[in-house]
């Protein structure tokens, strides 16, 4: 597609709830990430993957918190059991080249925004 | 541990003024720089990337420079107008041990009024 596309755009979760964020990265990006941004805050990284591999999942908050990736395109962020402290803007981003040292530029989607009653 | 701050966290101008929002960083060990723009409700959009060998970039009233070495980086927004309000984020390209990550700043509100 021409950008990176997330679904759904707003979500709204009883505290318990599971839910599934959906990540569709640029066609053809290899590496994909997650952020998490709590209002009036910057984006904090949660977790990363190349193709399928997820490298570095040390940002998830806590083990509520799942991604995957298995065919290296479509991500899904799972939370389980919500809490009111999991409201927050979810955002996905891909590059082509991230791995490249200087190059590799992060092109972001519009986010999930999430609201825990 | 790589921590990005940004300085003023909020700015209000009036339409004409051009202004400079700051960015420091404590590890210079980084691979680039990028400004972000973020409209309310809106993702990220990138503005400028400047690469750790490069001093500085500029696309239309926009220029950015990156002092590695002391670890700050400046966004200049010339003759600033109501449409530039919005949320202006600083991230820097850290090295990590599985693969690198981008590190942002809480960002500057800007309101230019007209």
């Amino acid at each position: 597609g021409a950008g990176v596309s997330q679904s759904p755009r707003y979500k709204v979760a009883k505290r318990g709830q599971d839910v599934a964020l959906r990540c569709d990265p640029i066609s053809g990006h290899v590496s994909l990430f997650w952020y998490q941004q709590a209002l009036g805050q910057g984006p904090e990284f949660l977790t990363y993957f190349q193709n399928e591999a997820q490298l570095d999942k040390s940002g998830l908050p806590s083990d509520r918190f799942f991604a995957e990736r298995p065919e290296g395109s479509v991500s899904t962020l799972k939370i389980q059991r919500t809490q009111q402290e999991d409201s927050a803007v979810y955002l996905c981003a891909s590059s082509s080249a991230w791995t490249s040292g200087d190059t590799g530029e992060l092109f972001f989607g519009e986010g999930s925004r999430l609201t825990v009653l | 541990k790589q921590e990005v701050t940004q300085i003023p966290a909020a700015l209000s101008v009036p339409e004409g003024e051009n202004l400079v929002l700051n960015c420091s960083f404590t590890d210079s060990a980084i691979y680039n720089l990028q400004w972000f723009r973020q409209d309310p409700g809106k993702g990220l959009t990138s503005l400028l990337l400047i690469q750790s060998s490069q001093r500085e970039q500029t696309s239309g009233r926009l220029n950015a420079s990156l002092d590695k070495s002391s670890g700050r980086s400046t966004l200049y927004i010339a003759a600033s107008q109501p449409g530039d309000s919005a949320t202006y984020l600083c991230a820097v390209k850290a090295r990590s041990r599985y693969g690198n990550k981008l590190v942002f700043g809480a960002g500057t509100i800007l309101r230019v009024k007209s």
